[in-house]
Formats: C-alpha cells, structure tokens, sequence
C-alpha cells in the first residue's frame, strides 16, 4: 500500500534551517508530482510547494519563496524540503502529498504521510 | 481565488444526512474543486475531486455536486466514523492551490 514517511521535524529558532524528508514507498514514485502542505491552528491547510514529476519544475507559495527549497531524489523515492530563514510563521505540521495525476500536477493531493511538527520558537 | 466554507461546525446524529457547502469567489474552471476529510490526529484524505468524482475506496454515502461558484458536499448517513473536518480545495494547472477553512461535523 502507499506509504509517505515524513522526518525531520523539530524546535528551531528563528532565522534558522531545516530540513525535511518524506520517503515514499507503494506506488511509482518517479511518475508523481510530489507536494508538501502545512497545516497551523491559525491558517489552517496551505499549501506550500511542488515538484514535477522529473524534479525539472519546482512552484512555492508566495509565503516561502526564496526561502524554502524542494527537491527529489528518484533514485531513492525520497522528497525533500529545505527550509531557510525560519519565521514564527511556519511553525506547522509539514504534510507530503503525491499528486493525483501521474506526470503532470494538478494539486490534488492523493495520498498523504502522517506529518512532522515544526516549531519555530526563540 | 477565495474558498468560504458554511457551515463552520454542523452538530448531526448519526444516520443524519450532511450538506456541506463550499462557495467560491469566482467561478472554477472545469469544476476544479476537491474534498477532503480530516480525523483528529490524522492527515487529510481526498473523497472527492472533479466536483463528484469519488476517490479510490471512498463509499458512496458520500457525494459531490455543483458547477461554477457553489458546491456540495452531500454525505447521506453519517456513520461513526464521518464525525470530522471536511475541507474543499481548488486545483488547476498551475499554483497557488488553495483551501476553504473547513467545516466541522460533530455528534449532537
């Protein structure tokens, strides 16, 4: 069965890094457009980035561009998020998501992990 | 474009049926809207995309409707385990995709 396996998670103070993985396994991982989401009390699901199937496309909400960077290793099933210069903001459950269609990315998320805490606290 | 979801919380007993409703404000394209359920403690799950289309393994208690702005989410009876948050979302071909703020459906 589909399983997305996210890690990385923690306490980091602002202005920090870090960084994010999600390992995927059931399904070919190498045909989906992948996406992480975030979901905080008080701005409820957002959605924050994408990646083409090949890793040759990459797309971030206005709230993280230039600070946040998405990538993928096909080789490994494995999808990344780095995080730069982290605000209070973010502070969030950080989801991975496969897209619904393969070779392409609509943003339907399909199958979700189960997510990783980030806190972002002095 | 702006997702408003009514309403905030529905208090229902099970075997009730649920109307969810997912307003947008301005029309989506090829009804690009999905729904997704979320218990407590867990991730999101996709029931619906295309407006009603159902996703893989969803039951047909529940259903989608609407074209243009508005949007249903039906579930015709509640069962113990439908008591959760419901979020409708628009997709397109390109970013930002973009979430209503969810309606909860609680036990009276």
């Amino acid at each position: 069965q589909v399983q997305l396996v996210e890690s990385g998670g923690g306490v980091v103070q602002p202005g920090r890094s870090l960084s994010l993985s999600c390992v995927a396994s059931g399904f070919s991982f190498s045909i989906y457009g992948m996406h992480w989401v975030r979901q905080s009390p008080g701005k409820g699901l957002e959605w924050v980035a994408v990646i083409s199937y090949d890793g040759r496309n990459t797309f971030y909400a206005d709230s993280v561009k230039g600070r946040f960077t998405i990538s993928r290793d096909n080789s490994k099933n494995t999808l990344y998020l780095q995080m730069n210069s982290l605000r209070a903001e973010d502070t969030a459950v950080y989801y991975c998501a496969n897209d619904l269609y393969s070779k392409s990315s609509w943003g339907v998320f399909d199958y979700w992990g189960q997510g990783t805490q980030v806190t972002v606290s002095s | 474009i702006v997702l408003a979801q009514s309403p905030g919380t529905l208090s229902l007993s099970p075997g009730e049926r649920a109307t969810l409703s997912c307003r947008a404000s301005q029309t989506l394209s090829s009804n690009y809207l999905a729904w997704y359920q979320q218990k407590l403690g867990q991730a999101p799950r996709l029931l619906i995309y295309g407006a009603s289309t159902r996703a893989a393994g969803i039951p047909d208690r529940f259903s989608g409707s609407g074209s243009g702005t508005d949007f249903t989410l039906t579930i015709s009876r509640l069962e113990p385990e439908d008591f959760a948050v419901y979020y409708c979302q628009k997709y397109s071909a390109w970013p930002p995709w973009t979430f209503g703020p969810g309606t909860k459906v609680e036990v009276k």
